[in-house]
């Protein structure tokens, strides 16, 4: 079955500094892949998506590559603030079917201390 | 931004009551899905629902959960007979078409006791 692995957390950086959340996947098909963010406090919002391999998907500053040779899709920004502390999630959805739900790995928690 | 809501935020109940969860979905979307997170574990999906009826579900979703959309707004998770072991953070879903971007409410925290 369909599968995501994160890295695991807590991640603790300073601001500006580089952040990496790996994300490997497992699946049949051809999935669209998805970071979701989780702010303290709220529900999971969409912070990027691909949908086939070599797309990237960036927002905020944040990017992830799918890479279908490795089965990665792993977050990156060059300078993270402390206002991108919260948990991040990579997520799958299989495409090409109507009403796919989505795998989601655990979560890696991100704190950015000034 | 268009919003889920969900209600309520924090419920405690004791084993082996019923619990209700609200989520009022997004207008105009037609693709409702309910998942949780027990803490400390991976985000995992119970079931979706289109059309008024459910159009997959999870292992998990055994008959002891059923999804409902009373009114045309609402769309409600019961739990029946709750256990220790359904104490979890459940998050309602919604999207406009399958597939696509799915919106999140901010979740139900339930904790049984």
């Amino acid at each position: 079955g369909n599968s995501v692995t994160q890295m695991e957390g807590p991640v603790t950086l300073s601001e500006e500094a580089f952040l990496t959340i790996n994300c490997t996947y497992t699946a049949t098909g051809y999935p669209s892949l998805f970071w979701y963010v989780q702010y303290p406090g709220e529900g999971l919002q969409l912070l990027l998506k691909a949908t086939k391999a070599d797309d990237k998907g960036s927002n905020k500053g944040f990017e992830a590559t799918y890479r279908k040779e490795t089965t990665s899709f792993h977050l990156e920004k060059g300078s993270v603030q402390v206002s991108d502390s919260a948990v991040y999630f990579c997520a799958l959805s299989e495409r090409n079917s109507g009403n796919t739900p989505l795998v989601f790995g655990k979560g890696t928690r991100l704190s950015v201390i000034a | 931004e268009p919003e889920v809501t969900q209600t309520p935020s924090h419920q405690v109940t004791q084993m082996g009551q019923e619990v209700i969860l609200r989520c009022v979905p997004i207008s105009n979307h037609l693709y409702f899905y309910w998942y949780r997170q027990i803490l400390g574990q991976k985000v995992e999906f119970l079931v979706s629902f289109y059309n008024n009826e459910i159009s997959e579900k999870s292992e998990i979703f055994d008959d002891q959960f059923s999804v409902e959309r009373p009114d045309g707004s609402n769309f409600t998770l019961k739990i029946r007979s709750t256990k220790l072991e359904d104490s979890a953070m459940y998050f309602c879903a919604s999207s406009e078409t399958g597939g696509g971007r799915a919106f999140f409410g901010q979740g139900t925290r339930l904790t049984v006791v």
